[in-house]
């Protein structure tokens, strides 16, 4: 069964430095998103993607967050300047274009230091 | 303001003893209202999508429901590995985001 993929599982990273998350959205989807949790909180939008554009983003999705699509295969989220209130797991998803149900991936443990 | 609310926080059942999660929105414009189920460290995986007032899905022990202000996930004689994190989250008509809950933690004993 298809299934969203994302790397690495676990990131540790000190504050200031700039970490790139990858994930491989299910081969024939066309919407991508990223979420992420805070330990022990909601699983919070960040983005959507459509089209090789941001369809949509949330207050979060500062100017620090940026996506890219670089290949045909992957999405990834870059944090240009990691905080300590950036550590979470940051989830990746994707959906077709005929339903509206997301599947997200295994998700990226993201730690500051 | 758009509002998602789980409850309980946190339900104990013996293994076999049915009973319902609780999911109310007040949200403008409802396009769907989604059900995953979340283990530990891991993504959410879908459960369920409820588009309209009166519509029911099943799924083995598991029946979610919808009215015009909540949801509700039905547990019927639930087994230890029913045990996780089961969230609400709804998606909007006018954008293409989706809002999740806190989640109701279910724990399964034998």
């Amino acid at each position: 069964e298809p299934e969203v993929t994302q790397t690495p599982s676990h990131q540790v990273t000190q504050m200031g430095q700039e970490v790139i998350l990858r994930c491989v959205p299910i081969s024939n989807h066309l919407y991508f998103y990223w979420y992420r949790q805070i330990l022990g909180q909601k699983v919070e939008f960040l983005v959507s993607f459509y089209n090789n554009e941001i369809s949509e983003k949330s207050e979060i999705f500062d100017d620090q967050f940026s996506v890219e699509r670089p290949d045909g295969s992957n999405f990834t989220l870059k944090i240009r300047s990691t905080k300590l209130e950036d550590s979470a797991m940051y989830f990746c998803a994707s959906r077709g274009l005929v339903t509206n149900e997301q599947f997200f991936g295994p998700g990226t443990r993201l730690t500051v230091l | 303001e758009d509002q998602v609310t789980q409850s309980p926080e946190a339900l104990r059942l013996q293994e076999g003893e049915s009973s319902s999660l609780n999911c109310s929105y007040t949200v403008s414009g409802l396009r769907g209202l989604f059900w995953y189920r979340q283990d530990p460290g891991k993504g959410p995986e879908f459960l369920f999508t409820l588009y309209s007032a009166g519509e029911e899905k099943e799924k083995e022990r598991l029946k979610a429901t919808l009215t015009k202000k909540e949801s509700f996930l039905h547990i019927t004689a639930p087994k230890p590995e029913d045990s996780a994190t089961y969230l609400c989250a709804v998606q909007l008509y006018n954008n293409n985001d989706m809002r999740f809950g806190a989640g109701t933690r279910l724990t399964v004993k034998p």
